[in-house]
């Protein structure tokens, strides 16, 4: 597609729910990132995925967020046993493979904001 | 490990005036990337300007203009002739190593309000 989206737009959900989170990054994109901007934050990295392999999950707060990516272009991010803490806008960004020219720059989505009840 | 730090959590501007965004940051590497990316209400980050550490030259994007201070770690963005399209948060990222899929690591923004 022409830009990275990321769907749903919006998420509510009741505390202990599964949540499930998806990104199309940009085509040709082999590089894709998940990110977690609380209220008035900057965006805290979560995890990034080169092809279908997570190249760093170091971000990931705990064992009930997992995120996959099994063909090497959409992604899903999925929360178990949601907590109010986990109310937050999740984005999604994708950047070239840095072989074929990466710029460093990152091309965000729009985000989805899961609100937990 | 890498850190942005930015100290204005708001700034404000007239229309028409300059304003100037502060950052900083911390890394012990010799190369690297560094950003300015904008987020209005829609939540989407739109890349406003890039820095690669290797340039000593200032980037610089049409009203936008950054002063990059390898030294003292530092990359303000400058905002010349302020538009109301203006008013948003601005986030400050660093990226290591160009050549490798490394993450963006944000300050924690500035919200700018754009005023008549």
């Amino acid at each position: 597609g022409a830009g990275v989206s990321q769907t749903p737009s919006n998420k509510v959900t009741e505390k202990g729910k599964y949540v499930e989170l998806r990104c199309d990054p940009i085509s040709g994109h082999t590089a894709l990132y998940w990110y977690r901007q609380s209220l008035g934050q900057g965006p805290e990295f979560l995890i990034y995925f080169q092809g279908t392999g997570a190249a760093d999950d170091s971000g990931l707060p705990n064992d009930r967020f997992f995120a996959v990516r099994p063909e090497g272009s959409v992604s899903t991010l999925k929360i178990q046993r949601t907590e109010r803490g986990d109310s937050a806008v999740y984005l999604c960004a994708s950047s070239l493979r840095p072989a074929s020219g990466d710029t460093g720059e990152l091309f965000f989505g729009e985000g989805s904001r899961l609100t937990v009840l | 490990a890498q850190t942005v730090t930015q100290s204005q959590p708001e700034m404000s501007v007239q229309e028409a005036e300059t304003v100037t965004l502060s950052c900083t940051y911390d890394t012990s590497e010799s190369d690297y990337y560094l950003f300015w990316y904008k987020q209005p209400p829609s939540r989407q980050m739109i890349l406003v300007i890039r820095q690669e550490a290797y340039k000593q030259q200032n980037a610089t994007e049409n009203r936008f203009s950054v002063n990059f201070q390898k030294a003292a770690k530092s990359f303000s963005l400058k905002i010349s002739d302020s538009q109301l399209g203006d008013a948003a948060m601005y986030f400050c990222a660093y990226r290591s190593a160009p050549g490798t899929a490394s993450k963006l690591t944000f300050g924690t923004g500035t919200r700018l309000q754009v005023t008549l």
